[in-house]
């Protein structure tokens, strides 16, 4: 267990409504990332985060935000959901200091489904 | 677009046997990660080698890298049914890149 919880872990919603997802940490590390994870695609990187308001975007950031006003918490917001969003999230930290080459470490996934 | 591409897509085996999956990638890498993922459940990370690496184990895990070919395989020996997961390769270049997996069943 990499101390990641992630809130809501299912969740249904609406096309057109705004959604955000919750990762919370409790060892403090500096990376947080948010993937997606859909059949053929693999996993995806969103966006990342390398401290407190340090944010990039990564492939498929489009439709997404993020926000990280303190170290234990990375928040992914769907603005406006669309169907296309229908995923399961994963919130994931890395240990080290070498960031996005390291070894990261999984919370338990969101379900996501928007109709 | 995806860096790695794991072979097969699917492998079925008896418990005790050995289950190699393949991973390849296209371009240069700092690190190739190994990742397992339980139905419905997060990825845990089972083990990395650097390229300037050929081998690496742990417990009963195997991984070789061949940059030369930009390859890699993991076998897992002795297979248990718990071991049944899918397992993706990871490339690190600027960034970690995942594959879409290899889904191991192993049959009791």
């Amino acid at each position: 267990d990499a101390g990641i919880t992630q809130s809501p872990r299912h969740k249904v919603t609406e096309t057109g409504t705004p959604v955000t997802l919750r990762c919370h940490q409790t060892e403090n590390h500096r990376y947080m990332y948010w993937y997606r994870q859909d059949p053929g695609h693999g996993l995806r990187l969103i966006h990342y985060s390398y401290g407190v308001k340090d944010t990039d975007k990564g492939e498929v950031s489009d439709g997404y935000s993020v926000s990280r006003s303190k170290t234990e918490d990375f928040l992914l917001t769907l603005e406006s959901a669309t169907s296309s969003q229908t995923s399961v999230y994963f919130c994931a930290i890395s240990k080290t200091g070498g960031g996005l080459q390291e070894t990261q470490y999984f919370g338990p996934g969101t379900r996501l489904l928007v109709l | 677009s995806q860096q790695g591409e794991e072979d097969p897509q699917a492998l079925s085996i008896q418990e005790g046997e050995n289950a190699t999956m393949n991973c390849s990638y296209k371009t240069s890498i700092n690190n190739l990660q190994w990742y397992r993922q339980n139905s419905g459940r997060g990825l845990v990370h089972l083990i990395l080698i650097r390229s300037n690496e050929r081998e690496k184990h742990s417990g009963r895990l195997r991984v070789t890298l061949d940059t030369s070919k930009k390859s890699s395989s993991l076998l897992i020996t002795a297979s248990r049914a718990a071991d049944t997961a899918s397992y993706f390769c990871a490339t690190s270049g600027s960034r970690l890149t995942f594959g879409e997996g290899t889904q191991l069943t192993v049959n009791p």
